[in-house]
C-alpha cells in the first residue's frame, strides 16, 4: 500500500517568513496529493491541492510542487502570519475519480509561527 | 448546511463498556468515513463507507463495527472498549466523483479508562 512521510516533524519560522514542508510517496501510481491544515482543537480542512498532471498549483500565499520522479511534493506558504500555525497532514492517493480511492495521510507537521 | 455533525464532542468510558458514535452529513455526500488521530500517528482510517449500503474495512479496523444507516448517517461502534481505543475520532464525506476532497466532522474526544 501507499506510504506517506512528511519532515521536518515541527517547523518553526519567524513571521513574515517563508515556510516548506516536504513529503514523499511510495507509490507511484499515486496521482492526487491533497495538503489538510489543522488548527488546535478544530478539524483538519483542506488547503490546497495537486494533480500528478500538474507540476506546481498557487493559491494567494500557499503553493504546492510535485516532483513525480523523485516522488515527492511540497507545501510552500510564503509571507508567514501567526495563524498559520498549525498541523499540516499531506495524503495521497492512486484512486480513479469515481473509484473507490482512500487517501493516506502522513504524520503531520506542527507548524510554529513566532510574531 | 450544517456539513458533517458528530456526537458526542467527548466521552469518557470505562474498560469493558461500549458505546456509538454518531455522524450525519447534510451535503448530499455518497461517501463517509471514520478516522482516528492519535498524537504523532497522523489520521488513519478505521472504516468507510462508499456509498449507502456498503462499507470496507480501512487501516485500522480491529475493535470496531460500523453500520451506514442511510445515505446521510454513518456510526461507529465500540463493543469492548479497551484504553488503546483512546483517541480523537473524525467522521468525514466525499462527494461521487471527487472521493479525495474530504470533509470533516468537528470530532469526539474519546477517553477509555
Amino acid at each position: 500500500g501507499e506510504n506517506v512521510e512528511q519532515h521536518p516533524s515541527t517547523l518553526s519560522v519567524q513571521e513574515g517568513d517563508s515556510a516548506v514542508i516536504k513529503c514523499t510517496y511510495s507509490d507511484s501510481a499515486s496521482n492526487y496529493f491533497p495538503w489538510y491544515k489543522q488548527e488546535l482543537g478544530k478539524r483538519p480542512q483542506l488547503i490546497i491541492d495537486i494533480r500528478s498532471n500538474v507540476g506546481e498549483k498557487k493559491d494567494q500565499r500557499i503553493a504546492v510542487t510535485l516532483n513525480k520522479t523523485a516522488k515527492h511534493f511540497s507545501l510552500h506558504i510564503t509571507e508567514t502570519q501567526p495563524e498559520d500555525s498549525a498541523v499540516y497532514f499531506c495524503a495521497a492517493t492512486a484512486g480513479e475519480a469515481g473509484a473507490n480511492s482512500k487517501l493516506t495521510f502522513g504524520k503531520g507537521i506542527t507548524l510554529s509561527v513566532r510574531p | 448546511n450544517a456539513g458533517v455533525t458528530q456526537t458526542p464532542k467527548f466521552q469518557v468510558l470505562k474498560t469493558g463498556q461500549s458505546m456509538t458514535l454518531q455522524c450525519a452529513q447534510d451535503m448530499n455526500h455518497n461517501s463517509m468515513y471514520w478516522y482516528r488521530q492519535d498524537p504523532g500517528m497522523g489520521l488513519r482510517l478505521i472504516y468507510y463507507s462508499a456509498s449507502e449500503g456498503t462499507t470496507d474495512k480501512g487501516e485500522v479496523p480491529n475493535g470496531y463495527n460500523v453500520s451506514r444507516l442511510n445515505k446521510r448517517e454513518f456510526s461507529l461502534r465500540l463493543e469492548s472498549a479497551a484504553p488503546s481505543q483512546t483517541s480523537v475520532y473524525f467522521c468525514a464525506s466525499s462527494l461521487r466523483g471527487q472521493k479525495e476532497k474530504l470533509f470533516f466532522g468537528s470530532g469526539t474526544q474519546l477517553s477509555v479508562l
